[in-house]
């Protein structure tokens, strides 16, 4: 299985203000995901990153909101810009690692996110 | 599309009840299929997973089987412990995986 963390695990920011959320995975991989669940739902996919090219970006979801970085095979960082209390909610970071018995999605503790 | 639906949940049981998560598929091809659980506070870990039809996948006491006639992959436990208590969600393999709602698990003890 994959280990992935992230950083940080929990935070309370001010609304207009921006947090970057680091999620780092034990070893390389070609796609990592960023996910978002608000209190009580699914999960909702806000973009996919490979490492090299830009971001790609859900219906919904825009890259002036959400800027997204990927220096390398093992590291990636959200930005949640300019928030409000919507965006509270449990942000997670995934990564997808192949088998013998095919690709199984992995994902970190998520990073919990109140705006005020 | 490819889509995963799940039983609405809270499902609330009594400590050494049996448990079973209704979860069926719509998909193209031929899909590996997952349950992921939730524990409070905590992000999604892999439960089990199957890759093929009539595959059963277990882990914890935890079953479940790939029944590609009647595309399904229902959860189920013979009996359910105050710890089990988390959300619970099915999902299907991808380029972009699809997940289900989730099913929210209650155990008393």
């Amino acid at each position: 299985s994959a280990v992935i963390s992230q950083k940080p695990s929990r935070d309370i920011c001010q609304r207009g203000t921006s947090l970057t959320i680091q999620c780092q995975v034990d070893s390389q991989v070609t796609m990592m995901f960023w996910y978002r669940q608000q209190p009580g739902q699914s999960l909702t996919l806000i973009a996919t990153a490979n490492q090299g090219s830009e971001a790609t970006y859900e219906s919904g979801f825009v890259i002036d909101k959400f800027p997204i970085s990927r220096p390398n095979l093992t590291f990636s960082t959200l930005t949640v810009s300019n928030m409000s209390p919507e965006d509270s909610s449990i942000y997670l970071c995934s990564s997808r690692r192949g088998g013998p018995s095919g690709e199984t999605q992995y994902f970190g503790p998520g990073t919990r996110l109140l705006v005020l | 599309g490819d889509s995963v639906t799940q039983m609405e949940g809270p499902v609330t049981l009594s400590e050494e009840a049996f448990l079973t998560i209704n979860c069926t598929y719509t998909a193209t091809g031929y899909p590996s299929l997952f349950w992921y659980v939730q524990y409070p506070g905590e992000g999604l870990q892999l439960l089990l997973k199957a890759t093929k039809a009539d595959d059963k996948g277990s882990n914890k006491g935890f079953e479940a089987t790939y029944r590609k006639e009647t595309t399904s992959f229902h959860l189920e436990k013979g009996s359910v412990q105050v710890s089990d208590s988390a959300v619970y969600f099915c999902a299907l393999s991808g380029y972009i995986p699809t997940f289900g709602r989730g099913t929210s698990l209650i155990v008393h003890p």
